[in-house]
This record gives C-alpha cells, structure tokens and sequence, in this order.
C-alpha cells in the first residue's frame, strides 16, 4: 500500500541547516512535494520534484531525492525563525487522479 | 497566482444544524477539488474528491449523506457538513489543482483553512 512516513520533531539553532527526511513505499510515486503549515493555517507549497530527478535547488530550500531507497529531503539553510512550523512531505501516484498521500508533518522548530 | 480561499474561516455551531464551507480557486480553474479533514497535531485526511460537474468520489469511511459536496464550477466547491455533532468539529481544509495543464504536476494548492466548532 501506499505509506509515507516522516519524523515528527526537529529542533535546531537559528542560522544551522535543517534536514527533514521522508519515506515512501510507493514506487509509482510521480511527483514528490514538500508544504509547510504555520498554526492555524492551511498548507503552502513550498516546492516538489519530479520523480526522475535526483535534486532541486530554490533559493534556501534543496530537495535531494533518492528513488532507489525511496527517500526523500528537505534541507533549509540558514534556518530562521520564521521557519518554525510543520513539514509535510506527500507524493502523488501515477493513475490516482492528482490524489496526494502525506506524511505525518515534521515539527521543526527554531530556536534562537 | 495559485490562490485558494476557504469561507468562513471558523464557525460555530449548534449541533444538529448544517454547516456549508465555501472553497475558491481565484485566479486559476479548477477542474479538481479536494477535501481534508485534520485533528490537531495530526496529518490531513482526505475525505473526497471532486471533479468539476460530476459526483465527489469519497474515502473508504467518509459518509457520503454526511459531508455533501458540491463541484458546480471550475472555481468553487462546497463542503456543507449535515446534522452536525461535537465529534465533526476539526479543521477542514480544501484544496485544488488545474488538471488540464500541459506537462502539469498534481500540484495541490491549498486554501487556509474553515475551524469548524460543534456545540
């Protein structure tokens, strides 16, 4: 079936690298995204990369994917505090009509 | 671009009464809609999808007498949540995409979000 599993906390000082991992089992997986959720929000897309590439850069935020283990990561340099928030990875499976299969969300927080 | 909105942004209610919640693409359409629940500290749940002028296609365990949904328009779904008791209230969250893009991803954009609250 399709699981995508994610650590739940990550705490690190303001201006060190975050790193939030992800799993998938879904081998299908098409596109693979990351959104970040502040409190009471909804979620905003943050970036995603297509199945067939190995990284993505955007600015702060690389995206390192690892299809033969099926592994997934976010890594933010120069973490502020305004990153504080949750993390979720999802992907999207090929043929499922645009359905997203999330993680549990990652809480990263950032301390000063 | 990419903007959802969702109205109201929280309700209370009184129990058994029917709450509708409004979900918006603004400046894109959207021939796909998609409906979340989440409890606190949890992951979203998908609870539907629906596409533009047919019927929602709901999760295994989502009443669909319930939780009715509507698609009229490539720009607006509703969500109205029937007979509503304590144990529906959680953070609904809509979300939406333009399938019809050339070369397009499933990207989901999502609106921010109705705090639903039974009495």
């Amino acid at each position: 079936g399709e699981d995508v599993e994610q650590s739940l906390f990550l705490s690190v000082r303001e201006g060190d690298s975050s790193v939030i991992n992800c799993t998938y089992t879904d081998s299908s997986s098409t596109y693979l995204y990351w959104y970040k959720q502040e409190p009471g929000a909804g979620l905003q897309l943050l970036t995603y990369i297509f199945s067939n590439m190995d990284m993505k850069q955007d600015q702060r935020l690389t995206v390192l994917l690892n299809k033969k283990d099926k592994h997934l990561s976010l890594r933010i340099a120069d973490t502020q505090t305004g990153d504080s928030a949750i993390y979720f990875c999802a992907e999207s499976i090929n043929n499922q009509g645009g359905k997203l299969i999330f993680g549990q969300g990652t809480e990263l927080s950032v301390k000063p | 671009g990419a903007v959802v909105s969702q109205h109201p942004s929280w309700v209370i209610c009184k129990s058994g009464t029917s709450v509708k919640i409004e979900c918006r693409s603004l400046d894109f359409q959207a021939t796909t809609m998609f409906w979340y629940r989440q409890f606190p500290k949890q992951s979203l749940m998908l609870m539907a999808t629906s596409n533009e002028g047919s019927k929602a296609t709901y999760e295994q365990g989502v009443e669909k007498d319930k939780f009715l949904i509507n698609h009229a328009s490539l720009t607006l779904s509703t969500l109205t949540v029937t007979s509503a008791h304590p144990e529906d209230s959680s953070f609904y969250i809509c979300s939406a995409r333009d399938g019809r893009l050339a070369g397009g991803t499933d990207t989901q954009y999502f609106g921010p979000g109705t705090r639903l609250t039974v009495l």
